[in-house]
């Protein structure tokens, strides 16, 4: 069964450093999302991509955040200058089409020390 | 605002006896519900979602859920727990956006099935 992949597992960066998590989707999902959840806390919503362009973003994607595309299969989260509240496990998910369910990966746990 | 609260922190139940995880929620329109499970160290692995239809839903594991909207509930149900039924289950509604949708999850309860 196809599923969506992230890498790395776990990424440790210090603050003020440049990460990129890294995504591979579900090969024929159009729709790309990254959300983030806080060490004990509810999954959140970050943003999302169709088209080669971001459709929606929260308040928490600020400046600080981009998503891309670079080729027919990745997808990535970068994050510009790392905090210590961006410590966090970021998904990945993708889905066919709305309103359908999507699928999450693992996960990369984000420690920024 | 559009939400969802699970208003349970955890949930214990025996092994072999009925289990049920709730769930409520507040949007505008018309709800797209859906119910995930997170093990330790995993990612989120879908269940089951209610997009229109049967109001009794069947999931993956022998899960199931009851869409009811005039208690705007979207409760998780199974018969007969298992031990290894323990996780963290997320209950999420699809926000319709632009055209596009995101899903907003609620807090999350801790399900803990003993022998």
């Amino acid at each position: 069964e196809p599923e969506v992949t992230q890498t790395p597992s776990h990424q440790v960066t210090q603050m003020g450093q440049e990460v990129i998590l890294r995504c591979v989707p579900i090969s024929n999902h159009l729709y790309f999302y990254w959300y983030r959840q806080i060490l004990g806390q509810k999954v959140e919503f970050l943003v999302s991509f169709y088209n080669n362009e971001i459709s929606e973003k929260s308040e928490i994607f600020d400046d600080q955040f981009s998503v891309e595309r670079p080729d027919g299969s990745n997808f990535t989260l970068k994050i510009r200058s790392t905090k210590l509240e961006d410590s966090a496990m970021y998904f990945c998910a993708s889905n066919r089409e709305p309103p359908y369910e999507q699928y999450f990966g693992p996960g990369t746990r984000l420690t920024v020390t | 605002a559009q939400s969802v609260a699970q208003p349970e922190d955890q949930v214990n139940v025996a092994e072999g006896n009925p289990l049920t995880v709730k769930c409520t929620y507040s949007v505008s329109g018309n709800p797209y519900l859906f119910w995930y499970v997170q093990y330790p160290n995993r990612g989120l692995q879908f269940l089951l979602k209610y997009i229109t239809g049967d109001n009794l839903v069947k999931g993956s594991y022998g899960f199931e859920a009851e869409f009811n909207k005039s208690q705007t509930s979207f409760h998780l149900k199974k018969p007969s727990a298992l031990v290894s039924d323990s996780a963290l289950y997320f209950c999420a509604v699809r926000i319709l956006s632009g055209g596009y949708n995101k899903l907003i999850f609620g807090a999350g309860t801790r399900l803990a099935v003993h022998p």
